[in-house]
């Protein structure tokens, strides 16, 4: 099956530092999806992207669906960016990368 | 608009006993919908895929007669796991999308305490 990779596995920052996180796949994919888990649980929808760039507030996302890999900025971090932040992969059924677990400090 | 609703948010269980858990798409249809478990500091594991009207296909290494699953409507699957045991303590969630267009919507998700 697909193969999704996310680096880097940890990532503690300053707050209001800049960051980016990666994502590759193996294979072409119909859909790519950014989420954060906050602590609860909740997986939070931040981009719908399967190719191209999208800018939401301080985060944006870029995916190269030619070179399969996808990048997630984001910019002035705060505390409440902290968590978990997967790439998941569509071909069919949604297939997950391992995360990266983000630590903003005041 | 694409809303996922899960039930119960969370569960305590007594081993041997049985534990229904509930996934609703609010305001769409879905034809599909899909199961996941999450064990602590660990990814998200496809478990399953429920389709209206027809029988699940599980994932590999996943016991379809332990994890029992139901989607008799085009807003409804179900999950239940029989006959519960500690290790099957875990975060389970569900997902659906009505289109391609908005991608895959997630419910809230149930942790699962068997005791």
């Amino acid at each position: 099956g697909i193969q999704v990779e996310q680096s880097p596995p940890d990532l503690i920052l300053q707050e209001g530092a800049n960051s980016t996180l990666r994502c590759n796949f193996s294979d072409s994919v119909n859909n790519l999806q950014w989420f954060h888990q906050n602590p609860w649980g909740q997986l939070i929808n931040l981009f719908y992207i399967p190719s191209g760039t999208k800018q939401n507030g301080r985060l944006s996302a870029t995916t190269v669906a030619t070179e399969r890999y996808s990048l997630l900025y984001i910019s002035s971090s705060q505390t409440t960016d902290s968590g978990v932040y997967f790439c998941a992969v569509e071909q069919g059924d949604m297939r997950f990368g391992a995360g990266t677990r983000l630590t903003v400090k005041p | 608009g694409a809303v996922v609703s899960q039930h119960p948010s969370w569960v305590i269980c007594k081993s041997g006993t049985s534990v229904k858990i509930e996934c609703r798409s609010l305001d769409f249809q879905a034809t599909t919908m899909f199961w996941y478990r999450q064990f602590p500091k660990q990814s998200l594991m496809l478990m399953a895929t429920s389709n209206e009207g027809s029988k699940a296909t599980y994932e590999q290494g996943v016991e379809k007669d332990k994890f029992l699953i139901n989607h008799a409507s085009l807003t409804l699957s179900t999950l239940t796991v029989t006959s519960a045991h500690p290790e099957d303590s875990s975060f389970y969630i569900c997902s659906a999308s009505p289109t391609g267009v908005y991608g895959y919507t997630f419910g809230s998700g149930t942790r699962l305490t068997v005791v």
